[in-house]
C-alpha cells in the first residue's frame, strides 16, 4: 500500500521569494510520483511527474521537484513565486491502479 | 486538445435521493478513476476501471455504484444520499500504454445534498 504525508498545510511567502512543499512518501512497490495543482473550482492539474530516469524533474509554470529515494521524498520548488501561484498543491504517488493523493498544502503568496 | 468531460457540473439533491455524475474521458483513453473531494479535503479514491472491468477499489460506500461503458464513458451512481456525500467529484483518465501514470482530470461535479 501506498501513503503520501505532505508536512505543511499551508506556506504563506512574499511574492518573488523562494518556496519549498514537502512531500514524504512510502510504498512497498516501485512507484510513479506527482505534483498537482488545484484553482479555486477547478480540477487538478498536473504540475510534473517522476518516472524514472533524472531525480530532478522540471514542470510547468517554473516548478522543479526533486525525487529522493533514500529519504522518500519528492518536494517541491520554485526559486521566485508569483501572486498566480496561490493555489492547493497536491502531492500524489501511483502505484497499480491507484493513485493516492497527499493533504494539500495551500501556498499562499503574498504581495 | 480534448479534456476529460464531467455532467453535470453542479446538482443538487434532497437526502434520500438518487444521483448519477457522468465522466467522458479523453480519447483513446481506457482508464477512468474516480475520486470524492470534500471541502478543504484532499481527493479521496473512489473507483477505478480499465477496459470496461473495475480495476481498483477505494472508500466508496456501498450506496454507491460505477460502471464503464464500451464507449469507455464511465457513470456513478449515488443513491440514498445523505448530507455527508455533498462534495465534489472528479473523474480522471488515463491512456492505455501508461498504465497508472498521469492522470487527466475533469473539471468536477459539484454535488450538494440538502
Amino acid at each position: 500500500a501506498q501513503s503520501v504525508t505532505q508536512l505543511d498545510s499551508q506556506v504563506p511567502v512574499f511574492e518573488e521569494a523562494p518556496v519549498e512543499l514537502r512531500c514524504n512518501y512510502s510504498s512497498s512497490v516501485s512507484v510513479y510520483l506527482f505534483w498537482y495543482v488545484q484553482y479555486p473550482n477547478q480540477g487538478l492539474q498536473l504540475l510534473l511527474k517522476y518516472l524514472s530516469g533524472s531525480t530532478l524533474v522540471k514542470g510547468i509554470n517554473g516548478f522543479e521537484a526533486e525525487f529522493n529515494k533514500s529519504q522518500t521524498s519528492f518536494h517541491l520548488r520554485k526559486p521566485s513565486v508569483h501572486i498566480s501561484d496561490t493555489a492547493e498543491y497536491f502531492c500524489a504517488v501511483t502505484g497499480g491502479f491507484k493513485t493516492i493523493f497527499g493533504a494539500g498544502t495551500r501556498l499562499f503568496v503574498k504581495a | 486538445a480534448a479534456g476529460v468531460i464531467q455532467s453535470p457540473r453542479h446538482l443538487i439533491k434532497e437526502k434520500r435521493e438518487t444521483a448519477t455524475l457522468k465522466c467522458y474521458p479523453i480519447p483513446r483513453h481506457d482508464t477512468v478513476y474516480w475520486y470524492q473531494q470534500g471541502p478543504g479535503q484532499d481527493p479521496q479514491f473512489l473507483i477505478s476501471f480499465y477496459e470496461k472491468m473495475q480495476s481498483d477499489k477505494g472508500s466508496i460506500p456501498d450506496r454507491f455504484s460505477a460502471q464503464q461503458f464500451s464507449d469507455y464513458h464511465s457513470e456513478l451512481n449515488m443513491s440514498s444520499l445523505e448530507l455527508g456525500d455533498s462534495a465534489l467529484y472528479f473523474c480522471a483518465s488515463s491512456p492505455r500504454d501508461r498504465g497508472a501514470g498521469e492522470l487527466f482530470f475533469g473539471e468536477g461535479s459539484r454535488l450538494t445534498v440538502l
